[in-house]
């Protein structure tokens, strides 16, 4: 079972670049949401998704863009990147509203902004 | 904004050992999710918790809800090298069937 797929694992960007965060899920969930985690911050939710064409912000979307065109995947897209956005990203889905059922999360991206 | 504090931060102990974390918040909560996170992956739940003074049981550890559901506690009995890593709580956000608030963890190191 693969679960939630990230990629890529690591990435290394220069300041004012732009790239797209890839998450795919093969459970059929509905639910699906992007966190950023950092040292002394916790996990924190950028955008979330509860359906394909359905979107919202989160605690801290602002850099960030995304799209849900099917119920697989949500990328997470950054416009121009700077060094705050130098973290651990994470994607997850669930089959109900978080908080009750289980969410499954990838194993993360880990991006460098320089 | 309701707040998720965690204690300790950090926690080294011995194999063998006994530990207790806890979870607390500002304000009253309906359910609450333990999740545990090693090195290089994301979290994995462990249990939900959804009724104001539930135990429950999963091998070694015991989770406990406050009767006044805003906080938790996780005991952890004859610690393992296995048990390593970061446990974060988790409740839903007030106002929002959808978004997570997650506690900054309590990272636990448990020496051979």
């Amino acid at each position: 079972n693969a679960g939630v797929t990230q990629t890529p694992k690591f990435q290394v960007l220069k300041t004012g670049q732009s790239m797209t965060l890839q998450c795919a899920q093969d459970m059929n969930h509905e639910y699906m949401s992007w966190y950023r985690q950092d040292p002394g911050m916790g996990l924190r939710l950028i955008h979330y998704s509860v359906g394909a064409g359905i979107t919202d912000q989160g605690e801290v979307p602002n850099g960030y863009n995304v799209s849900r065109s099917t119920t697989e995947d949500f990328p997470l897209r950054l416009l121009s990147a700077a060094p705050s956005q130098t973290s651990v990203y994470f994607c997850a889905s669930s089959a109900s509203p978080p908080g009750t059922t289980e969410a499954f999360f990838g194993q993360g991206t880990r991006l460098t902004v320089v | 904004t309701q707040l998720l504090e965690q204690s300790p931060q950090f926690l080294s102990i011995q194999e063998g050992e006994n530990l207790t974390v806890y979870c607390n918040s500002s304000s009253v909560f309906s359910s609450l999710q333990w999740y545990r996170q090693e090195p290089g992956e994301g979290p994995v739940l462990l249990v939900t918790v959804v009724t104001g003074g539930e135990v429950k049981k999963l091998k070694r550890l015991t989770f406990q809800f406050g009767d006044a559901r805003k906080d938790s506690s996780l005991h952890i009995t004859a610690a393992q090298p296995g048990d390593t890593g970061l446990y974060l709580c988790v409740i839903k956000s007030g106002g929002s069937n959808y978004k997570l608030t997650f506690g900054k963890g309590t990272l636990l190191t448990v020496n051979p």
